[in-house]
């Protein structure tokens, strides 16, 4: 019942192809996240979005090209991934940068398989 | 860098034993938030502390924040089943508020 909702909740793509990951929230916040996870590690930020603007790039790949079209909306462009992208893809989504005592929100994530 | 160490790596209990996982940060910190994370799913935020010397309950969980705000545990009592699954906590750096340095987890296994 998470709040948070991303599709695809699976995608395998081959490394010329071009997709997209789709996250959506309507509790209002106005932080959005993209963070990746590897087996066994905690989630690594890649970006973060704040009033839909970009605040936070974590130095991504340029492969990975994120967009916030408006406020409940955030999605992820891949292009020319490796094999070594695979991972799960987690959004969030948090009050304004995570000030008002609450954590983050994260949705079921997308397991992403590069071949 | 900031780093935040978690200990243990993994913790395996019969059920109805205490766990405990334990959070050190190298610097000073803002808050701390503790996250679990069940096999195959998601992580799921549990809470925030702020204060220095906190404590928070959830019913059989115990939060705490250490007086200098460097270090931070979360006990649970009686473990069950449904406390199976990986527990990170995630610190902010008193002097950057706009990043969680995150602890690697601890997995924790619940025997029936």
């Amino acid at each position: 019942d998470t709040e948070v909702t991303q599709t695809p909740k699976h995608l395998v793509m081959g490394m010329t192809n071009k997709k997209s990951l789709k996250c959506e929230q309507h509790m209002g916040h106005r932080a959005m996240y993209w963070y990746k996870q590897k087996a066994k590690k905690p989630p690594e930020l890649m970006f973060v979005y704040s009033y839909e603007k970009l605040s936070i790039n974590e130095s991504v790949p340029s492969r990975f090209s994120p967009e916030c079209p408006n406020s409940s909306l955030l999605n992820l462009h891949l292009h020319a991934l490796q094999p070594e992208d695979s991972a799960l893809y987690l959004c969030a989504s948090s009050p304004p940068l995570q000030f008002e005592g609450r954590g983050a929100f994260f949705g079921q994530g997308t397991r992403l398989t590069v071949v | 860098g900031q780093q935040v160490m978690q200990i243990p790596q993994y913790q395996h209990v019969q059920e109805g034993e205490d766990f405990t996982t334990y959070c050190n940060s190298s610097t000073t910190l803002s808050n701390i938030q503790w996250y679990k994370q069940r096999p195959g799913g998601h992580p799921v935020f549990l809470i925030q502390l702020v204060k220095s010397g906190e404590v928070k309950k959830q019913k059989r969980l115990t939060f705490q924040f250490g007086e200098a705000k460097k270090n931070s545990s979360l006990h649970i009592t009686a473990t069950q089943t449904t406390d199976v699954g990986t527990y990170f906590c995630a610190g902010r750096n008193a002097g950057n508020n706009r990043k969680l340095i995150w602890g690697l987890g601890t997995s924790l296994a619940v025997n029936p």
